[in-house]
C-alpha cells in the first residue's frame, strides 16, 4: 500500500487554465512539501506547509491535516509550468514519503 | 556553493562492478537523504542520517547497498556488484534537524549500468 496516493497522474492543460493537483496520505506528518521535477531531472520545493494554506506568485497549496490532505494548484497555467510535481509528506522524524508524481503538460 | 552537491554526474559501468556516489549537504544540515528514480518511476527512498543517530535504513534494495556518513557531513552510497536493475537518477538532499523544515535536493548522479 503506497502511504502517499497522488491524483491526477496524467493531466494535460491548455495555457490559462486552473490545475489543481491532489495528495492524500495515510502516515502521520509533521508537514510536506510539494517539490517540482522539470525534464532534466533537477527538483526543487515548491512549498513546505504544515496547515493553511501558502501562495507563490500563482501557485496556491493548501493542507487539511485532519483529513491528510493537500492540494497544489496553478492558476492561469503556462507552458513553463510543464513538470512532475510530488506531494512529500514528512514526520516528526524527517522521514519523507514520496507520491508517485503527477506529470503536467500545459500547451500554449 | 550553497547547495547539495553531488559527484560524479553521470556514471557508467559494467555490471558487477563496484561504484561510489557522493554527497555533500549543505553546511550544517543534520539530515541528510539519499533517494533513487528509475526511469518513469516515482521518488524511492533508500536511505536516511539524522545527526549521530543509527541509520534508517529501511529503503536499501539489497546488501548489495550501503552509505556511510563521516563527520557528519559529506556521504558516499555504495553499490556493490553493480546490476543493470541498478541504473537510475540517485538523489541526495539534506535537511536541517527535527521539526519541519525545508529540504533541498542536489542534481543526482545518473548511473548507468551496463
Amino acid at each position: 500500500k503506497n502511504e502517499v496516493e497522488q491524483s491526477p497522474q496524467n493531466l494535460t492543460a491548455q495555457e490559462g487554465e486552473f490545475i489543481t493537483i491532489n495528495c492524500s496520505y495515510s502516515v502521520g506528518i509533521s508537514a510536506l512539501h510539494w517539490l517540482q521535477q522539470h525534464p532534466g531531472g533537477g527538483i526543487v520545493s515548491l512549498f513546505m506547509l504544515s496547515s493553511g494554506k501558502k501562495k507563490h506568485g500563482r501557485l496556491i497549496a493548501t493542507i487539511n491535516i485532519q483529513e491528510k490532505h493537500s492540494s497544489l494548484h496553478i492558476t492561469a497555467s503556462h507552458p513553463r509550468d510543464s513538470a512532475v510535481y510530488i506531494c512529500a509528506p514528512f514526520n516528526n522524524f524527517n522521514k519523507f514519503y514520496f507520491g508517485s508524481g503527477t506529470k503536467l503538460n500545459v500547451k500554449p | 556553493g550553497a547547495g547539495v552537491s553531488q559527484s560524479p554526474s553521470n556514471k557508467v559501468t559494467e555490471k558487477g562492478k563496484d561504484v561510489e556516489l557522493r554527497c555533500d549537504p549543505i553546511s550544517g544540515h543534520t539530515a541528510l537523504y539519499w533517494y533513487r528514480q528509475s526511469l518513469g518511476q516515482g521518488l524511492e527512498f533508500l536511505i536516511y542520517f539524522q545527526g549521530n543517530s543509527a541509520p534508517d535504513k529501511s529503503g536499501l534494495p539489497s546488501d548489495r547497498f550501503s552509505a556511510e556518513r563521516t563527520g557528519g557531513s559529506v556521504s558516499t552510497l555504495t553499490i556493490q556488484r553493480t546490476q543493470q536493475e541498478d541504473s537510475a537518477v540517485y538523489l541526495c538532499a539534506s535537511s536541517l534537524s527535527r521539526g519541519w523544515t525545508e529540504a533541498f535536493f542536489g542534481q543526482g548522479t545518473r548511473l548507468t549500468v551496463v
